[in-house]
């Protein structure tokens, strides 16, 4: 069965403070895809990134990484240099995919609740 | 305009009652979804439509039904709704063209069942 373990319920750093989030998956499928959304404050969802199983390579994006590691099952998600505006819960996220795509039902951990303080 | 609208945002109702939470878009994406939100558990899928004649169930469709109206609607009822069932819930799309991996969520419904 799909599962995904997000380990740390919350989070508290002071700004400029590097943060990682982690992220344990499970799955069987051979192909499948990973995702981060961050929920702020005002509760929508925002999109963050999807990786699919084929692609190990990190990502990086302003001040967010990713580090997809498939061996130890984990697709954990770093802020450097956090700010305020960080402050949201973050969801990891996995789907198995069908027929080359995505199923499109995803199955997310708990989120962590991250805080970053002035 | 919001791609994804959900409507009411808000809703406070009774043990019992029929309600219905409806999503509509603009996005033109083939693909539906319902999800709900409880603290502390993340998200679970209720039930997802791949197209106007495709509704399947998710992970905690019981004492919930859906509609796909047309392309662009797909509305959540809970015919006798319980506190249990006192969530946000969230209609979120996606497409092929984007990647049906890709979801694009609405605003959310808080509902509160007392």
């Amino acid at each position: 069965a799909q599962k995904v373990t997000q380990a740390q319920t919350e989070i508290s750093v002071v700004e400029k403070e590097d943060v990682t989030l982690d992220c344990v998956y499970e799955t069987r499928d051979t192909t499948y895809y990973l995702f981060w959304y961050k929920q702020p404050p005002s509760g929508e969802l925002v999109f963050l990134i999807r990786r699919n199983s084929f692609d190990e390579q990190n990502e990086i994006s302003g001040r967010y990484s990713w580090n997809f590691q498939k061996s130890t099952s984990s697709f954990n998600f770093t802020i450097t240099a956090s700010q305020v505006v960080d402050s949201a819960v973050y969801f990891c996220a996995l789907s198995e995919s069908d027929y080359g795509g995505s199923q499109g039902n995803l199955i997310f951990g708990k989120g962590t609740k991250l805080s970053v303080k002035p | 305009d919001a791609d994804v609208t959900q409507t009411p945002r808000n809703r406070i109702t009774k043990t019992g009652k029929r309600i219905m939470l409806e999503c509509s878009q603009t996005k033109g994406h083939d693909r539906m979804y319902w999800y709900r939100q409880d603290p502390g558990l993340g998200l679970r899928l209720i039930y997802y439509s791949f197209d106007v004649k495709d509704i399947n169930k998710g992970e905690i469709s019981d004492g919930y039904s859906v509609s796909r109206q047309a392309q662009a609607k797909f509305s959540l009822s809970l015919e006798s709704a319980i506190p249990n069932q006192t969530a946000l819930y969230f209609c979120a799309t996606s497409d092929g063209n984007t990647g049906y991996e890709k979801l694009f969520f609405g605003s959310g419904t808080q509902l509160s069942v007392l």
